[in-house]
């Protein structure tokens, strides 16, 4: 593709439900970052794949949020049992270039 | 800890102005700056500054990285309500690939 995409566009859950975000990189790109941007604030890492290395999970701000990355391509950001201050955007960016984000609403 | 700061906030201008937006940073090991416009979701790679490249021009925008004074500046001559956008500072250190954003400034240019 051209681009970085990211679906869905918009998700609105419940509070305590499970949701899952994907990320299609740029093909052939190896780096593979995610960050969350809440209102207001700057964006904030969360978690960093290259390649096969382990991946950098230093950003993930609690044990309720997982991410993997399948054949090194795709990435699914999991959050677990969501609380209403997961509500943000979260970005997707391969190497330098962001996905259009997935903005998460937590009722 | 890490740390980048923009200023100002937000900044209204008029067409045809010309404006400066500043970021400087504390980082360790830094490596590189990058700055980024963001319009609705997704943030636009706009320059990225080095060591070895401290100043990139393009177009209307330019950008000079200072790295006695740990700072950055972005200007934008001849504004146009096009330019309306946050615009974003980042830093990351050597070893790492993680970027730490500052919370951007936000531009409205208006007719």
């Amino acid at each position: 593709g051209a681009g970085v995409s990211q679906s869905p566009s918009n998700k609105v859950t419940e509070k305590g439900k499970d949701v899952e975000l994907r990320c299609d990189p740029i093909s052939g790109h190896t780096a593979l970052y995610w960050y969350r941007q809440s209102l207001g604030q700057g964006l904030e890492f969360l978690i960093y794949f290259q390649g096969n290395s382990a991946p950098d999970k230093s950003g993930l701000p609690s044990d309720r949020f997982s991410a993997e990355r399948t054949g090194g391509s795709v990435s699914t950001l999991t959050i677990q049992r969501t609380q209403q201050e997961d509500s943000a955007v979260y970005l997707c960016a391969s190497s330098l270039s962001f996905g259009p984000g997935t903005r998460l609403t937590v009722l | 800890e890490d740390k980048v700061v923009q200023s100002p906030l937000s900044l209204v201008v008029h067409e045809g102005d010309t404006v400066t937006l500043n970021c400087s940073y504390e980082v360790t090991n830094f490596r590189s700056l990058l700055w980024y416009k963001q319009e609705k979701k997704a943030p636009t790679f706009l320059f990225m500054l080095t060591s070895s490249g401290i100043e990139k021009k393009s177009g209307r925008l330019s950008s000079i990285l200072d790295k006695k004074e740990l700072s950055s500046i972005l200007n934008i001559t001849a504004t146009q309500t096009g330019d309306s956008a946050i615009y974003l500072c980042a830093t990351n250190q050597g070893g790492s690939e993680k970027l730490v954003f500052g919370k951007g400034t936000k531009l409205t240019v208006n007719p």
